[in-house]
């Protein structure tokens, strides 16, 4: 099955910084998600994007619907201690119950 | 409040053993998934459910089966654990239906070791 490549693997950042990563499929998806996974725990739903083009926030997250739709971008700006975790991108189709998660990207914050 | 619970956070198993992962979710949802996490391969579907005694198989479904006897209750099965099967395993479920209904919801998920 199809997986969606996310850029970079892993990231290692000072506290305050601005944090960004994109998503990549060779196919085009009808919706883009977003997930964090806190260490020990299951992932969680951050932000959904549902429209080409489409630029949302939640707090100090934004996240961009590529236009193409075969992509996707997530940045935190300012990044603090509870951002650490892995981000997983994830895309949907109309008429399917399925997600295709992609392989995600570690964020570790150097003290 | 949304709960997808697991039975066992961490789990040790040896080569050849029949494993039972379980499963509950308490929000009436018919859709329920497990994937497995791999470093550097993400979230990879093994198989899904969307209504009891309903499954269809995932993107990596060899060795491994599932049960669905209850609503609430979705089962991996891994017939006979191999080495290769150490990983961790998440299970997920979500309400059926398009909109805004993609979100999934995730337990804290098993880590196995097959040794």
């Amino acid at each position: 099955g199809q997986q969606l490549n996310q850029s970079p693997q892993s990231m290692f950042i000072q506290e305050g910084e601005d944090v960004s990563m994109n998503c990549t499929s060779s196919s085009i998806f009808n919706t883009w998600l977003w997930y964090k996974q806190d260490p020990g725990e299951g992932p969680v739903l951050l932000i959904a994007l549902y429209k080409a083009g489409e630029l949302t926030s939640n707090g100090r997250l934004t996240a961009q619907f590529g236009i193409t739709r075969k992509d996707s971008f997530l940045n935190i700006s300012a990044s603090i201690p509870s951002d650490v975790g892995i981000y997983f991108c994830a895309g949907h189709n109309f008429g399917n119950e399925k997600l295709t998660f992609g392989t995600g990207t570690r964020l570790t914050i150097i003290p | 409040d949304v709960k997808v619970t697991q039975s066992s956070r961490y789990l040790v198993k040896r080569t050849g053993e029949k494993v039972f992962l379980e499963c509950v979710q308490d929000m009436d949802h018919e859709n329920m998934f497990w994937y497995r996490q791999d470093p550097g391969l993400g979230l990879r579907l093994i198989y899904f459910s969307y209504d009891v005694k309903m499954k269809e198989k995932g993107d990596i479904p060899e060795g491994y089966s599932v049960s669905r006897e209850k609503k609430e209750r979705f089962s991996l099965i891994l017939e006979s654990a191999s080495t290769n099967q150490t990983s961790m395993y998440l299970c997920a479920s979500k309400p059926p239906g398009q909109g805004f209904a993609h979100e999934q919801y995730f337990g804290p998920g098993t880590r196995l070791t097959v040794t």
